[in-house]
Parts: C-alpha cells; sequence; structure tokens
C-alpha cells in the first residue's frame, strides 16, 4: 500500500528555535496535504489544508504566520514551526491523499523546552 | 463548523466483553470513516461508509451508519487486549474537501 513518511520522528528543541518537519508520499501524487496537531489523548486536530503549488488554508485559530506549511511538489509538504513555545510541544501527523484514499504519516513528537 | 461527537470518551473493559462506541455529526456526513490509532503511531483507516443505512462487517467489528446519514455506531464483539487503541470517527470530503475528527474513544482492554 501507499506510505507516507515523517522525517524527523522525534524532535527537541529550544524556546525561540524553528523546526521544520517534512512529510512524504513515497509511492503516490498527495495532490492534497492535511496537517494536524495531536495532545495527549486527545483527537486530532486539523490545523491545515494544501493543495500542491498554492497556499494552504488554515483552521480557524490556528495561526499562519507561526505555522508555515509548503506543499512545493506533489510528494513533499512541509511545516515549520516558528519561534517554538513550550506550548506548541505536540504530536505533528500528516496526511496525503490523491482525493480517493488518504494515507497518514507515522507522526512527529516534538518537545519544546 | 460540523462537530463530531464521539461517546463515551473513555472505556476500560475486561477482554471477552462487548462494547459500542458513537459518534454523532452536527450535520450530514460525506463520507463517514471510523480510524484506530495507537500510541505514537498515525490512525489506520478500518472501514468507509457512504450510504444511509449501511451496516458494514470487519471481522469482530460492526459498523452501522444511521439512515440520516448523521450517526454512526462502532460495535466491537468479544474484545482482545489488541484493540485496546483510540477509535476515530471521521469525515472526508464535501464542500470543504477536508478530513476532519472527532473527539475520540479511549479504549483499554484488560487481559
Amino acid at each position: 500500500g501507499a506510505v507516507v513518511s515523517q522525517h524527523p520522528s522525534r524532535v527537541i528543541c529550544k524556546s525561540g528555535t524553528s523546526v521544520k518537519i517534512e512529510c512524504r508520499s513515497l509511492d503516490f501524487q498527495a495532490t492534497t496535504m492535511f496537517w494536524y496537531r495531536q495532545f495527549p489523548k486527545q483527537s486530532l486536530m486539523l490545523m491545515a489544508t494544501s493543495n500542491e503549488g498554492s497556499k494552504a488554508t488554515y483552521e480557524q485559530g490556528v495561526e499562519k504566520d507561526k505555522f508555515l506549511i509548503n506543499h512545493a511538489s506533489l510528494t513533499l509538504s512541509t511545516l515549520t514551526v516558528t519561534s517554538a513555545h513550550p506550548e506548541d510541544s505536540s504530536f505533528y501527523i500528516c496526511c496525503g491523499t490523491d482525493q480517493e484514499t488518504q494515507y497518514f504519516g507515522p507522526g512527529t513528537r516534538l518537545l519544546v523546552l | 463548523t460540523q462537530l463530531l461527537e464521539q461517546s463515551p470518551q473513555f472505556l476500560s473493559i475486561q477482554e471477552g466483553e462487548n462494547l459500542t462506541v458513537y459518534c454523532n455529526s452536527s450535520s450530514v456526513f460525506s463520507s463517514l470513516q471510523w480510524y484506530r490509532q495507537e500510541p505514537g503511531e498515525g490512525p489506520v483507516l478500518l472501514v468507509t461508509v457512504v450510504t444511509g443505512g449501511e451496516v458494514k462487517k470487519l471481522k469482530r467489528l460492526t459498523f452501522q451508519f444511521g439512515d440520516a446519514r448523521k450517526d454512526s455506531s462502532l460495535h466491537i464483539t468479544a474484545a482482545q487486549p489488541g484493540d485496546t487503541g483510540l477509535y476515530l470517527c471521521g469525515d472526508y470530503g464535501g464542500a470543504t474537501n477536508k478530513l476532519i475528527f472527532g473527539t475520540g474513544t479511549l479504549l483499554a482492554v484488560q487481559p
């Protein structure tokens, strides 16, 4: 089946630094990429939806200048958490879709000290 | 904004028991999906249902979709420790072309 990879799987950073998370679709073209954030024992909260080659659409309450999303190709999307703070510590998951099926990445655990 | 409410929020049962998880939407589903997620991993799709009144079975799991396409249930028969995880209902597509999730049900099956 189709596979989505995320890198890094875990990252620890200092407060105020920026962190980039990569999401790659390995054997399909992800025309749309969803980015989610998940806190412990809670559901996935949609942060933004991005279509290849266009600007991401952010959900209400998600700061677009803080969470920069780039979807420059059909196989790569990135999420950059800028000026990270401890409250940004979370599990970030991407999901690529070819409009028929959705494929989730394994997630990235971010800890901001 | 569509809201997907799941109940119960937490469920702890003994191996061999049956259970039912519910999902209610504030608006009609475009394409209802059920997922299971284990800690530290991405969700895994269990089933997709689109037709109101539809019932689908996946081994010990039975999924029902309400006639009005605004509610769904997931029934697990003879639960096993391997069923432990976070169960999520989701809605994909429609005018918004998004995949959003319900509030989740955290299931623990004790051996």
